[in-house]
C-alpha cells in the first residue's frame, strides 16, 4: 500500500535552515507530482509547494516563494523539502501528499521556529 | 489567489442523519481544459487528512458511497445520506484549477 514517512523536522532559530524529506514506497514514485502542505497549530491546511513527476516543474505558496525549494529523487523514491530563513510563522505540521489531488498524505513532520 | 470559503461549523446533526458541507470560490475553477478541481478532504482529531471526492463528485478509492459531491463553478457541496461516529472532524475543499493550490478553512462536523 501506499506509504509516505516524513522526517527531518525539529526546533530550529529564526533565519535558519532545515531540510524536511519524505520517503515514499507502495507505488511508482516517477510517476507522480507531489506535494508538501502545512498546518500551524491548530489552524487548517496551507499548501506549500508541487513538483512535477519528472521534475521539471515546481510551483510554491506566495509565503514562502523564494525561501524553500522543493525537490525530488526519482532513483531513491524521496522528496525534499529545503527551508531556509525560516520564520515564526512557518512552525506547523508538514505533510508530504502525492497525486493531483493530494490522494495520499503522510502522517508529518512537527517543526518549529523559536528562539 | 483563489479564496475557498466555508463555513467554520456544520449545523448540528444526529448521528444517522444527512449532513452537508458548503465550499465556495472566489472565482470559477473551471480549468481550461474543461475540468473543475474541486476536491474534498476529512481530517480526523490527531491525523492526516484523507481525500474523499475528487473533481466535484468522484469519490476516492476506499471511500463508502455515503459521501457525494455536487456543485459546479464557484458553488459546492459535499453530502453525507447518514453521518456515522467516524465521520468527525473537519472537512477541507481545496481547488487545484490554478497554482497555488488553496484550502478552505475547514468546517468542523457538528454532531449533537
Amino acid at each position: 500500500q501506499v506509504q509516505l514517512v516524513e522526517s527531518g523536522g525539529g526546533v530550529v532559530q529564526p533565519g535558519k535552515s532545515l531540510r524536511l524529506s519524505c520517503a515514499a514506497s507502495g507505488f511508482t514514485f516517477s510517476r507522480y507530482g507531489m506535494h508538501w502542505v502545512r498546518q500551524a497549530p491548530g489552524k487548517g491546511l496551507d499548501w506549500v509547494a508541487v513538483i512535477w513527476s519528472d521534475g521539471t516543474n515546481e510551483f510554491y505558496a506566495d509565503s514562502v516563494k523564494g525561501r524553500f525549494t522543493i525537490s525530488r529523487d526519482n532513483s531513491k523514491n524521496m522528496l525534499y523539502l529545503q527551508m531556509n530563513s525560516l520564520r515564526a510563522e512557518d512552525t506547523a505540521v508538514y505533510y508530504c501528499a502525492t497525486g493531483s489531488w493530494t490522494d495520499y498524505w503522510g502522517q508529518g513532520t512537527l517543526v518549529t521556529v523559536s528562539s | 489567489d483563489v479564496v475557498m470559503t466555508q463555513p467554520p461549523l456544520s449545523s448540528p446533526v444526529t448521528l444517522g442523519q444527512p449532513a452537508s458541507i458548503s465550499c465556495r470560490s472566489s472565482q470559477s475553477l473551471v480549468h481550461s481544459n474543461g475540468d473543475t478541481y474541486l476536491s474534498w478532504l476529512h481530517q480526523s482529531p490527531g491525523q492526516p487528512p484523507r481525500l474523499l471526492i475528487y473533481n466535484i463528485s468522484n469519490r476516492f478509492s476506499g471511500v463508502p458511497d455515503r459521501f457525494s459531491g455536487s456543485g459546479a463553478g464557484t458553488d459546492f457541496t459535499l453530502k453525507i445520506s447518514r453521518v456515522e461516529a467516524e465521520d468527525v472532524g473537519v472537512y477541507y475543499c481545496m481547488q487545484g484549477t490554478q497554482f497555488p493550490y488553496t484550502f478552505g478553512q475547514g468546517t468542523k462536523l457538528d454532531i449533537k
